[in-house]
C-alpha cells in the first residue's frame, strides 16, 4: 500500500520560506504515479491545491494564486518530493497535505494523501 | 479559475438518515468532480471520482451523481462512521474545492 507522509518545521516565521518534505513510501516516487502535488487548508477554511510536480521533475504547474512564490521539486533517489513556499505571511498558517493524482493528466483528483501537518507563520 | 459552491455548509442528521450534498460549478466539469471526506488527524479519503465512479473500499452506501455543473454526493443510510466533513473537488481545469459541508449528529 503506498503511503505519503509530510515532515518539516511546525513553526515558521513572517517573511521567511516554508518547506515541507513528502516521502512516500510502499513503492517509488518514479513508478507509483506520474505526478505528486501538495494542497493546504487553513484553519476553519477550505481546501486550497498548491501545485503538483512530475514524477522527474521537469514540469510542475501552481495554482495561479501562488504562482509567483511556490516551488515544487523531487528527489528521486530520497523518494521524496519538497513544498518550499516564500515570503509567508500569517495567511499562509495551514495544515499543509501531499498527495497522489490519479493519471496522466496534469490536473486530477488525488486517491492517496498523508494526514497534514501544521504550520504556523508567527513571530 | 472555476469555482465550486458546495451546500449546505452544515448538515444535521441521524444515523439511518439519506443525506444529500450538492456542488455547483461556474461552468461545466464534463464530469471531472471528485467527493472527499475528511476527518481532524486523519488522512482524507477518496470517495467517488469522475463524479459517480466509487473508490476501492468505499461502502456502497456512498453514491455520486451529475454531470455538466450540478453534481450530488449522496450516503443511502447514514452511519456513525461517516459523521465528517466533505469536499467536492472539480479537476476540469486546476483543481478547486468546494467550501464543504459538515455532517454533524442531530
Amino acid at each position: 500500500q503506498l503511503l505519503v507522509q509530510e515532515s518539516g518545521p511546525g513553526l515558521v516565521k513572517p517573511s521567511e520560506t516554508l518547506s515541507l518534505t513528502c516521502t512516500v513510501s510502499g513503492g517509488s516516487i518514479i513508478s507509483s504515479s506520474y505526478y505528486w502535488g501538495w494542497i493546504r487548508q487553513p484553519p476553519g477554511k477550505g481546501l486550497e491545491w498548491i501545485g503538483s510536480v512530475y514524477y522527474s521533475g521537469s514540469t510542475s504547474y501552481y495554482n495561479p494564486s501562488l504562482k509567483s512564490r511556490v516551488t515544487i521539486s523531487v528527489d528521486t533517489s530520497k523518494n521524496q518530493f519538497s513544498l518550499r513556499l516564500s515570503s509567508v505571511t500569517a495567511a499562509d498558517t495551514a495544515v499543509y497535505y501531499c498527495a497522489r493524482p490519479v493519471g496522466t493528466s496534469s490536473f486530477s483528483f488525488f486517491d492517496a494523501w498523508g494526514q497534514g501537518t501544521l504550520v504556523t507563520v508567527s513571530s | 479559475d472555476i469555482q465550486m459552491t458546495q451546500s449546505p455548509s452544515t448538515l444535521s442528521a441521524s444515523v439511518g438518515d439519506r443525506v444529500t450534498i450538492t456542488c455547483r460549478a461556474s461552468q461545466s466539469l464534463t464530469g471531472w468532480l471528485a467527493w472527499y471526506q475528511l476527518k481532524p488527524g486523519k488522512a482524507p479519503k477518496l470517495l467517488i471520482y469522475k463524479a459517480s465512479s466509487l473508490e476501492s473500499g468505499v461502502p456502497s452506501r456512498f453514491s455520486g451523481s451529475g454531470s455538466g455543473t450540478e453534481f450530488t454526493l449522496t450516503i443511502s443510510s447514514l452511519q456513525p462512521d461517516d459523521f465528517a466533513t466533505y469536499y467536492c473537488q472539480q479537476y476540469s481545469g486546476y483543481p478547486t474545492f468546494g467550501g464543504g459541508t459538515q455532517v454533524e449528529i442531530k
